[in-house]
């Protein structure tokens, strides 16, 4: 596997389920990013883990909860969704090192449709 | 002031044509402008992107346009081509946090 991969490609979970979603990067950086990606809106940034410490946490909804055990994977764990929450939710990485210009390595996505 | 407008929602150009995507920002601390090229069923990937201490950066057919003076930058891609066909997002960054600030995109269709 190379780049940033996510699983499941597809998700559908009724309101009532907890579901999670899975992200490992295979490219050595040190941060990593969940992004929600609805139509026509700009990409929200929801949570941001440096050297696996949360260091984002953009006023985001109890109902996700992420999880960074190292610095290679992420998880999003998922539980009494809303409707509202079907979107492409996007995965990134990075290296924030002496460029310090973020450029951001993001996965295929997870779309989600929350019943 | 953190917003990052871009426009249009979507293009179409013709194959061979010029396509241009414009962004507008407030926030004069951003340093670093990327443009990022998703394609239906994929993660967006960086294309190609700008220091403000330049005017212009031109990688193959995609030129970003930097003007600082009015706060705006822009993509042309020349020569379009059908495989141009895709969701082109603007974004800026400060360098004191994490966080890019992403443009809400435009869908381009290369016309063949």
């Amino acid at each position: 596997e190379t780049g940033v991969t996510q699983t499941p490609r597809h998700l559908v979970m009724g309101m009532t389920n907890k579901k999670s979603l899975k992200c490992e990067q295979h490219l050595g950086h040190n941060a990593m990013y969940w992004y929600k990606q609805s139509a026509k809106k700009p990409l929200e940034l929801m949570f941001v883990y440096s050297l696996e410490e949360r260091v984002e946490n953009n006023s985001v909804p109890s109902r996700f909860s992420p999880e960074c055990p190292n610095s290679s994977h992420l998880f999003l764990h998922l539980h009494t969704l809303q409707p509202e929450d079907s979107a492409l939710y996007l995965c990134a990485s990075s290296n924030t090192g002496s460029e310090g210009h973020n450029e951001q390595f993001f996965g295929p996505g997870t779309r989600l449709t929350v019943l | 002031q953190q917003q990052v407008k871009q426009s249009p929602q979507s293009l179409i150009v013709q194959k061979g044509g010029i396509s241009i995507i414009n962004c507008a920002y407030e926030n004069t601390a951003f340093d670093y402008f990327p443009w990022y090229q998703q394609f239906p069923g994929k993660g967006p990937a960086l294309l190609i992107a700008i220091r403000p201490d330049v005017s212009e950066k031109k990688e193959g057919r995609f030129t970003i346009s930097f003007n600082k003076s009015a706060k705006q930058f822009s993509l042309h891609i020349m020569d379009s081509q059908p495989g141009d066909s895709a969701t082109y997002f603007c974004a800026a960054y400060t360098g004191s946090n994490y966080q890019l600030i992403w443009g809400a995109g435009t869908k381009l269709i290369i016309k063949p």
